[in-house]
């Protein structure tokens, strides 16, 4: 079946710039988390939901990061006045309860 | 932090068995081992995980030593598609979401 899906794949924009990150979950998946990969860095939580739980935004790195995730399907990762360490692979992925997550391909952002 | 310990980087011969070590010493009774691989490019693929028994499926082996402190996973035969970084992962089985990614080990699977 259809896998967890990101758009875009690429994104390139100018510094100060707000850019809006799109992750479709597997269908049935009641969890999606959002996950940043910098150049020579590991991968570093950013936010989960849960259902229709609070979602936990604990790993968001400052006020200009934010997510909400629709009708508890689509999620939009936002990033506003968009900075050159913002430059990385932002991933989503997905899971059942208690099942292991599945990750999509990411979207590649650059800030020039 | 982290909770594991991984070599930074191993190599393998095409068909031959790679065996991946992690060391995760203070791991507590009701956390999972789970382990995850990146290839160039991609999204982490889920491989396996486990409590304390040895796991099984049809990508790979896990086994865990009796003191659960640390494990080993196994590619029984390793393709040059392998090549890639494997992460090994300690967290609760309804840990409500986070996965704490370490640096992994870098598999390097030659012909």
């Amino acid at each position: 079946g259809a896998g967890v899906s990101q758009s875009p794949s690429n994104k390139v924009t100018e510094k100060g710039k707000d850019v809006e990150l799109r992750c479709d979950p597997i269908s049935g998946h009641t969890a999606l988390y959002w996950y940043r990969q910098s150049l020579g860095q590991g991968l570093e939580f950013l936010i989960y939901f849960q259902g229709n739980s609070a979602p936990d935004k604990s790993g968001l790195p400052s006020d200009r990061f934010s997510a909400e995730r629709t009708g508890g399907s689509v999620s939009t990762l936002t990033i506003q006045r968009t900075q050159q360490e913002d430059s990385a692979v932002y991933l989503c992925a997905s899971s059942r309860n208690y099942q292991p997550q599945h990750f999509g391909d990411g979207t590649r952002l650059s800030i020039l | 932090d982290a909770k594991t310990t991984q070599p930074p980087s191993m190599d393998c011969a095409e068909g031959r068995a790679a065996n991946l070590p992690c060391n995760h010493s203070t791991i507590s009774g009701n956390e999972y081992v789970y382990w995850y691989r990146q290839i160039h490019s991609q999204g982490p693929q889920y491989i396996i995980h486990g409590l304390k028994n040895n796991e099984t499926n049809e990508m790979a082996s896990l086994i865990i030593t009796e003191d659960r402190k640390s494990s080993t996973l196994i590619l029984p035969h390793a393709t040059l598609r392998d090549t890639a970084v494997y992460y090994c992962i300690v967290g609760l089985y309804n840990q409500g979401g986070k996965l704490i990614f370490g640096q992994g080990t870098e598999l390097s699977v030659k012909p």
